[in-house]
């Protein structure tokens, strides 16, 4: 089935320095990826829309300047949480859709990124 | 738009005993309905999904779930629940033929297995 990839899953960084998250579909192609984020028992909030080869949509709220999307490939999106700080902690998963297919999401292991 | 309610924040649950966790949603489109399972500190695991067909949809480890339009509700169960399936459950709904529409996740449900 679908695989989707999460690097790094645990993350700890300093206040004030860029921390890359990357989000790999392994055995299919992806023309959107989308960004969550996950506050301790809650529930998955969407960040953006990362689609391929164009601008991500960012949800309302979203500081497009500090979390950075990328999606260069139909196989990889990055996101880049820029200059850190506490409040940025938090889990962060991504998901894929197949380009072909049923319209289900398959889901990355999460990203923990705690900042110092 | 559509909006996801699950009902419940916590549902605790002897062992062996049976199981429901309720979802109720809200649209003006039709729409596909997903069950998802979280594990402590891991991603989102599918459970199952309606997408046509028959409304009983079976699911991974024994869940099944059933896709009632009138109530708008597409409840999950599982006849005898194990210590194992203590985690958080997600109902998430997204429109048909949405394209690049993503889900839409309820709050969750805590479900947590006692011995």
């Amino acid at each position: 089935g679908a695989v989707v990839s999460q690097h790094p899953s645990w993350v700890i960084c300093k206040s004030g320095t860029s921390v890359k998250i990357e989000c790999r579909s392994l055995d299919f192609q992806a023309t959107t990826m989308f960004w969550y984020r996950q506050f301790p028992k809650q529930s998955l909030m969407l960040m953006a829309t990362s689609n391929e080869g164009s601008k991500a949509t960012y949800e309302q709220g979203v500081e497009k300047d500090k979390f950075l999307i990328n999606h260069a490939s139909l196989t990889l999106s990055t996101l880049t949480v820029t200059s850190a700080h506490p409040e940025d902690s938090s889990f962060y998963i991504c998901s894929a859709r197949p380009s072909k297919g049923a319209n289900v999401l398959t889901f990355g292991a999460g990203s923990r990124l705690t900042v110092l | 738009a559509q909006s996801v309610t699950q009902l419940d924040s916590q549902v605790p649950v002897f062992e062996e005993a049976p199981v429901e966790l309720r979802c109720n949603y809200s649209s003006s489109v039709s729409v596909y309905l997903f069950w998802y399972v979280q594990y402590p500190n891991q991603g989102l695991q599918l459970l199952l999904k309606y997408l046509s067909g028959s409304t009983l949809v079976k699911g991974i480890n024994g869940f099944e779930a059933e896709f009632n339009k009138s109530q708008t509700s597409f409840h999950l169960r599982k006849p005898s629940v194990h210590i194992s399936d203590t985690a958080e459950y997600f109902c998430a709904v997204s429109p048909r033929n949405s394209g690049n529409t993503p889900l839409v996740f309820g709050k969750g449900t805590r479900l947590s297995v006692i011995a």
